[in-house]
């Protein structure tokens, strides 16, 4: 069936530095891909969204480029900030909001 | 704006005991929400499907007498693990479809459950 498998945290960087947590997909169709983020206290949130081979997303400074022929989806950020700290989420959806989700992977960014 | 609400956020229960957690949709009517549960280092994965007057889908694996889910009306979603053990301590948390326009998903905040 459907899976998603992201890079397990925690991510620890210092502010400033370049994120990038791996994402890869399996799916029998064509997937629309996700990132949430989760915040502590809150639910998880869209962070963005790709719907087909070669889009890409991008939201506060982050961006995931849609790659089919490697399955994945990783999320990049050229710089972090501390108010980046949360659980992401990579995640996909055929359609059916069916969500299938990753393990969620810590980041925490230090001043 | 269209929030889910989800509580409670941490729970500690005996084993053996009921625990219901409750999903709220604020400023919407939520026809279809969904239960999703995250064992430590596992992937968060989808339970059930509920839908507002209508039995719930549940997942294959998950059992239904177990986990009980209540969508009775389009604001609230519940979900009652029953005689709760150990091994259902994990992450739950709930989402909901926002329909009229472009549908997307809200998720709430998640409840920890911890069985003794």
């Amino acid at each position: 069936g459907d899976s998603v498998t992201q890079m397990e945290g925690p991510v620890t960087l210092s502010e400033e530095a370049f994120l990038t947590i791996n994402c890869t997909y399996t799916a029998t169709g064509y997937p629309s891909l996700f990132w949430y983020v989760q915040y502590p206290g809150e639910g998880l949130q869209l962070l963005l969204k790709a719907t087909k081979a070669d889009d890409k997303g991008s939201n506060k400074g982050f961006e995931a480029t849609y790659r089919k022929e490697t399955t994945s989806f990783h999320l990049e950020k050229g710089s972090v900030q501390v108010s980046d700290s949360a659980v992401y989420f990579c995640g996909s959806t055929s359609g059916t909001y069916k969500y299938i989700f990753g393990t969620g992977t810590r980041l925490k960014v230090l001043a | 704006g269209a929030v889910v609400s989800q509580h409670p956020s941490r729970v500690i229960c005996k084993s053996g005991t009921s625990v219901k957690i409750e999903c709220r949709s604020l400023d919407f009517q939520a026809t279809t929400m969904f239960w999703y549960r995250q064992f430590p280092k596992q992937s968060l994965m989808l339970m059930a499907t509920s839908n507002e007057g209508s039995k719930a889908t549940y997942e294959q694996g998950v059992e239904k007498d177990k986990f009980l889910i209540n969508h009775a009306s389009l604001t609230l979603s519940t979900l009652t693990v029953t005689s709760a053990h150990p091994e259902d301590s994990s992450f739950y948390i709930c989402s909901a479809l926002v329909s009229g326009g472009r549908e997307k998903l809200l998720f709430g905040s998640g409840t920890q459950l911890s069985v003794l």
